[in-house]
């Protein structure tokens, strides 16, 4: 099956800093990225969608300027969570589609926490 | 009212036994429907699509009633490695995925 991989899969950062995480999708071209924030107990929340080659679209409530994606290949889709905070803490999850239509393949997520 | 609405569970179930949940959705245009799971800490997987005349993977039956707008996932002969979360995704119009709040199962023995 489709195999999507992030990095880091953890990372503990200080206020005010800045973190990327990284989405590949290992086999398969992903024509479209999603990026996803799980609280926790609760469900997985879409932040922006992203296309190969063009801006990425944010869910209403996402700050764009806080949240940067770049979809630069399309293998390849960053999100950079700039100043964090800690109520930026939460978990942090890709997927990405091969086809409009077709199933999204999640990666292992990368939990996030701030001091 | 939320788009996708799920039960939160728990539900505990005997090992062995039959367990049935629903979600419901609010946007009738919606186009395709799936069941996840989500163990603790990890990333959903694709448990199986739910198709309009209904489909069985194995001991997982999954329904879909448009008129009503819920899709349900029965579980059959209930195993301790099916304790996880269940989480409902509806893909709309726009092509995203919509996930509901998760219903919690509990096999225990």
């Amino acid at each position: 099956g489709a195999v999507v991989s992030q990095h880091p899969s953890w990372v503990i950062c200080k206020s005010g800093t800045s973190v990327k995480i990284e989405c590949r999708s290992l086999d398969f071209q992903a024509t479209t990225m999603f990026w996803y924030r799980q609280f926790p107990k609760q469900s997985l929340m879409l932040m922006a969608t992203s296309n190969e080659g063009s801006k990425a679209t944010y869910e209403q409530g996402v700050e764009k300027d806080k949240f940067l994606i770049n979809h630069a290949s399309l293998t390849l889709s960053t999100l950079t969570v700039t100043s964090a905070h800690p109520e930026d803490s939460s978990f942090y999850i890709c997927s990405a589609r091969d086809r409009v239509g077709g199933e999204q393949y999640f990666g292992p997520g990368t939990r996030l926490t701030v001091t | 009212r939320k788009e996708v609405e799920q039960d939160p569970g728990p539900f505990n179930v005997p090992e062995g036994a039959t367990v049935a949940f629903n979600c419901t959705y609010s946007n009738s245009a919606s186009q395709s429907f799936f069941w996840y799971r989500q163990d603790c800490r990890k990333e959903p997987k694709l448990l199986m699509s739910v198709y309009s005349s209904g489909n069985e993977d194995g001991r997982f039956t999954a329904q879909l009633n448009r008129a009503s707008q819920y899709i349900s996932l029965l579980i059959r002969d209930s195993k301790l490695s099916d304790s996880a979360t269940y989480l409902c995704a509806v893909n709309s119009k726009s092509n995203k995925l919509t996930f509901g709040g998760g219903t919690r199962v509990l096999v225990k023995p």
